[in-house]
């Protein structure tokens, strides 16, 4: 079992729609939960964390939490082209290592 | 808003050779982190560093590889004798706590031929 599994995609969603991205992870005991995105050729950027079960808000971004279920999710509202890239998830494990999914390609048509 | 810094951004080297990537972390950032990224491949950990010393490393991470902090603000990656599997980019990383997130630099791509 891959330690954080995402579904490679495409997503392809129309301009101004929902994007909901999701990620499952394997070890219970990690507390830490990142989405970073990154545009081709380019590095990672942390848009979110998240920490405790529930919803957490930023602008047009929502993250997810279900640690019962070994769940993370990022919802973007009113989708733009300019938000079409990889969306990395990353848990942090109990030793202080961040560990990445593949990654979810996002593709956003106007 | 302060960034991490990484040079060279592009090395080509010949196989055998070594190489340096360097890295300069966010000043009051305490720990750092090296990844790599092969082309079209998740990102990957190499090693992390706290306090001087090496506090994690992978699989990944053999005796061809070795990290330095060699003053007070740079933060090396060295690989000894290149292979071409070595081919990939190399992302530093430095966190200011644990649970803060990483600040990537914008990468290092390496070329091993």
């Amino acid at each position: 079992q891959k330690e954080v599994e995402q579904n490679s995609g495409p997503l392809s969603v129309p301009e101004g729609a929902i994007a909901s991205l999701n990620c499952t992870y394997s070890d219970r005991g990690s507390q830490s939960f990142f989405w970073y995105r990154q545009y081709s050729g380019k590095s990672p950027e942390l848009i979110m964390s998240i920490y405790s079960n529930g919803d957490k808000e930023d602008g047009r971004f929502t993250a997810q939490l279900n640690k019962a279920s070994q769940y993370v999710s990022l919802l973007i509202r009113d989708s733009q082209p300019s938000d079409s890239a990889t969306y990395l998830c990353a848990v942090l494990r109990p030793n202080d290592k961040l560990i990445f999914g593949t990654g979810t390609r996002l593709q956003v048509f106007p | 808003e302060p960034e991490v810094t990484q040079t060279p951004s592009h090395q080509v080297t010949q196989m055998g050779q070594e190489v340096i990537l360097r890295c300069v972390p966010i000043s009051n950032h305490l720990y750092f982190y090296w990844y790599r990224q092969i082309l079209g491949q998740k990102v990957e950990f190499l090693v992390s560093f706290y306090n001087n010393e090496i506090s994690e490393k992978s699989e990944i991470f053999d005796d061809q590889f070795s990290v330095e902090r060699p003053d007070g603000s740079n933060f090396t990656l060295k690989i000894r004798s290149t292979k071409l599997e070595d081919s990939a980019m190399y992302f530093c990383a430095s966190s200011g706590g644990l649970i803060l997130g990483y600040t990537f630099g914008s990468g290092t791509r390496l070329t091993v031929v």
